[in-house]
């Protein structure tokens, strides 16, 4: 089934430092989602980024997606405490999206 | 918060108990859904609505019956659970089902646990 994976699957960092999250899938899509899960919560999405489109920005994200690799990343650049969180990509499937099981981020302080 | 609200936001039931989650979108969406999230396994969807008329049942097993009354609200009732069925049920709403095009807003969740 079309479904993203995330690795790695847990990722501790340094309050200050930049993260790095990765998101592989099977087959081609026209699009892939982030969304972000604060522990015990809804899903928040974070950017949508096109099939056409290798690199998005939106504040301190930074998303890429290379398709002849299938592949996308999020980067959190100057992580902060309250990015600790789980990631999650999402692609999609026809009339629905898929999420991976998802990246915890745990920033130390 | 989001446009989205659910309640209760917790539930603690026993197999024998008859209880209903409710959902509503305050943000003139078409499509809604169901997922339940449990412990170090993905997200799954559970059923989709789309201009109140469901468009997909994941294979949920019939003791949890959704309810689409209109647009805006969405119930999921829930009797002779299971222990294994305590986890957290999210909502979500987005603007049409768009083929995966639209983001999807999420409610809080209800936290529920099956004794």
């Amino acid at each position: 089934s079309q479904q993203g994976e995330e690795d790695p699957q847990a990722l501790s960092i340094q309050e200050g430092e930049n993260a790095t999250m990765n998101c592989s899938y099977k087959t081609s899509i026209n699009n892939l989602q982030w969304y972000r899960q604060n522990s015990g919560r809804g899903l928040v999405h974070l950017i949508l980024i096109r099939s056409n489109e290798r690199e998005k920005h939106s504040g301190r994200l930074r998303v890429t997606l290379d398709t002849s690799k299938k592949s996308s990343s999020l980067l959190i650049t100057a992580s902060r405490a309250a990015d600790t969180a789980s990631y999650f990509c999402a692609t999609p499937a026809y009339d629905k999206i898929i999420f991976g099981k998802g990246t915890r981020l745990h920033i130390l302080p | 918060e989001t446009g989205v609200t659910q309640t209760p936001r917790h539930l603690v039931m026993g197999m024998t108990n008859k209880k209903s989650l409710k959902c509503e979108q305050h943000l003139g969406h078409n499509a809604m859904y169901w997922y339940k999230q449990s412990a170090k396994k993905p997200l799954e969807l559970m059923f989709v609505y789309n201009f109140k008329e469901q468009t997909e049942n994941n294979s949920v097993p019939s003791r949890f019956s959704p309810e689409c009354p209109n647009s805006s609200h969405l119930f999921l009732h829930l009797h002779t659970l299971q222990p294994e069925d305590s986890a957290l049920y999210l909502c979500a709403s987005s603007q049409d089902l768009a083929g995966g095009h639209n983001e999807q807003f999420f409610g809080p969740g209800t936290r529920l646990t099956v004794l």
